[in-house]
């Protein structure tokens, strides 16, 4: 079956270190890869995603590169800032019966970003 | 636009009590999806709605579990007998259709305690 496998939590970083939150899978098919953000007080949001091999999605400064040699889809931000504490959550979705391509996530690591 | 909305924020039950959750998705969504999560965990996948037909519910931990849309919109998830390994956040999340790199956008769930 499917399944996401991220680093375990908490992560606790200066403002402007680099961060780095590996994310491995498996897959029985082709799946299209996420990265979900939950900030304090707030509901899951996409973050970014990739649809296909060697895809790279991006957003506000992070950025993820769909490795399918590595099944890996690991999460970066070159200098993060205090407003980046959340939790992130690694996500796959591949169809499977008739699930409608549901989600199956990791179990989310935890960021802290001190001043 | 009105995102996707959950009622009630939290609720509190006794062991054996029956529990309604409810969740108004972004109108025009097809795809409905209910998630639970865990304390600490990731969300798990629970049931799926196409429109009003439930595809896939290979989720639902037990048959106390029950989710319905029948107007393709709104849609509840009722729990009876709660036991207090039920107590989770249940998560609702909607997109525009089933395909595998569709976001997925979801509310900021119902927080379930049994007592």
């Amino acid at each position: 079956g499917n399944s996401v496998t991220q680093m375990e939590g908490p992560v606790t970083l200066s403002e402007e270190a680099f961060l780095t939150i590996n994310c491995t899978y498996t897959a029985t098919g082709y799946p299209s890869l996420f990265w979900y953000v939950q900030y304090p007080g707030e509901g899951l949001q996409l973050l970014l995603k990739a649809t296909k091999a060697d895809d790279k999605g991006s957003n506000k400064g992070f950025e993820a590169t769909y490795r399918k040699e590595t099944t890996s889809f690991h999460l970066e931000k070159g200098s993060v800032q205090v407003s980046d504490s959340a939790v992130y959550f690694c996500a796959l979705s591949d169809q499977g019966s008739n699930s409608g391509y549901a989600l199956n996530f990791g179990k989310g690591t935890s960021l802290l970003v001190t001043p | 636009g009105a995102g996707v909305s959950q009622s009630p924020r939290y609720k509190v039950a006794k062991r054996g009590q029956d529990v309604a959750l409810r969740c108004d998705p972004i109108s025009g969504h097809v795809s409905l999806f209910w998630y639970q999560q865990a304390l600490g965990q990731g969300p798990e996948f629970l049931t799926y709605f196409q429109n009003e037909a439930q595809l896939d519910k290979s989720g639902l931990p037990s048959d106390r579990f029950f989710a319905e849309r029948p107007e393709g919109s709104v849609s509840t998830l009722k729990i009876q007998r709660t036991q207090q390994e039920d107590s989770a956040v249940y998560l609702c999340a909607s997109s525009t259709g089933p395909d595998r790199g569709r976001e997925q956008f979801f509310g900021p769930g119902t927080r379930l305690t049994v007592l």
